[in-house]
C-alpha cells in the first residue's frame, strides 16, 4: 500500500475521549475517503472529500468529522469516542479508484 | 438489488487449482477494481479496469462492458491466495466506490 499512510496502527480509547486519525498521501490523488469496516457489514463510507478543502457525508458521518486542509492530508476526527465506533479504519485515495492504507484498529472501552 | 453482486460468497479449492471469481454490476461505471483482504490485514488493490484483460503475474481480471461483468482469475492456486477479494465500481458522475460483499477463498495444501 505504497503511498497511503495512516496513523496510528492502533488505539485504545475510553469513552468520551477525543482523537484524530491521520492519511496522507503522496500520489497527488485528489479524491480521498474514510471507511469503516465492521465484521460481517463490509466497508461504509464515513466521509469522503474530492478535493482540499472539501468535505461530504458518506454512508455512516455521525459522530466523526473530517478536514482536509492540504490535498495530501485527510484527518477523521472522533470529538467523544463511543463503544459503537469500535472498527476497522480505512482510509483511501484515487484519482479513479482506490489505494488504501494498511488500516487503524481502534478500540472504545 | 445490490449494485455490485459477487459470487461466490465462499470458495475453497485445494493448492494449485484454477480460481474464478465473479463480479455483476447494474450501473454504467467508469472504473471497476479488485481488492484483496488478507485476515487481520490491510486492503489491497489488484487491478483497476475501464476495459479488457489485465494480468499480474498469476492473476488476470477481465472486464465486459456490455454485458457490466468482470472476472478475476487465479491461475496455479495457492494458500497464500487465502483472502477476502472484493470487487468494487466507481459509476459514472459518482465520486464514490460501491462494493461488493466480497468472497472468501480458502486454498487447501
Amino acid at each position: 500500500n505504497a503511498g497511503v499512510t495512516q496513523t496510528p496502527k492502533f488505539r485504545v480509547l475510553k469513552t468520551g475521549q477525543s482523537m484524530t486519525l491521520l492519511c496522507a498521501q503522496d500520489m497527488n490523488h485528489e479524491y480521498m475517503y474514510w471507511y469503516r469496516q465492521d465484521p460481517g457489514m463490509g466497508l461504509r463510507l464515513i466521509h469522503y472529500s474530492v478535493g482540499e478543502g472539501t468535505t461530504a457525508k458518506g454512508e455512516v458521518p455521525d459522530g466523526y468529522n473530517v478536514s482536509r486542509l492540504k490535498k495530501q492530508n485527510f484527518l477523521l476526527g472522533l470529538e467523544s469516542a463511543a463503544p459503537s465506533q469500535t472498527s476497522v479504519y480505512f482510509c483511501a485515495s484515487t484519482s479513479q479508484g482506490g489505494t488504501f492504507g494498511s488500516g487503524t484498529r481502534l478500540t472504545v472501552v | 438489488k445490490n449494485e455490485v453482486e459477487q459470487s461466490p460468497q465462499n470458495l475453497t479449492a485445494q493448492e494449485g487449482e484454477f480460481i474464478t471469481i465473479n463480479c455483476s454490476y447494474s450501473v454504467g461505471i467508469s472504473a471497476l477494481h479488485w481488492l484483496q483482504q488478507h485476515p487481520g490485514g490491510g486492503i489491497v488493490s489488484l487491478f483497476m479496469l475501464s476495459s479488457g484483460k489485465k494480468k499480474h503475474g498469476r492473476l488476470i481480471a477481465t472486464i465486459n462492458i456490455q454485458e457490466k461483468h468482470s472476472s478475476l482469475h487465479i491461475t496455479a492456486s495457492h494458500p497464500r491466495d487465502s483472502a477476502v477479494y472484493i470487487c468494487a465500481v466507481m459509476s459514472f458522475g459518482n465520486e464514490k466506490l460501491t462494493f461488493g460483499t466480497g468472497t472468501r477463498l480458502t486454498i487447501i495444501p
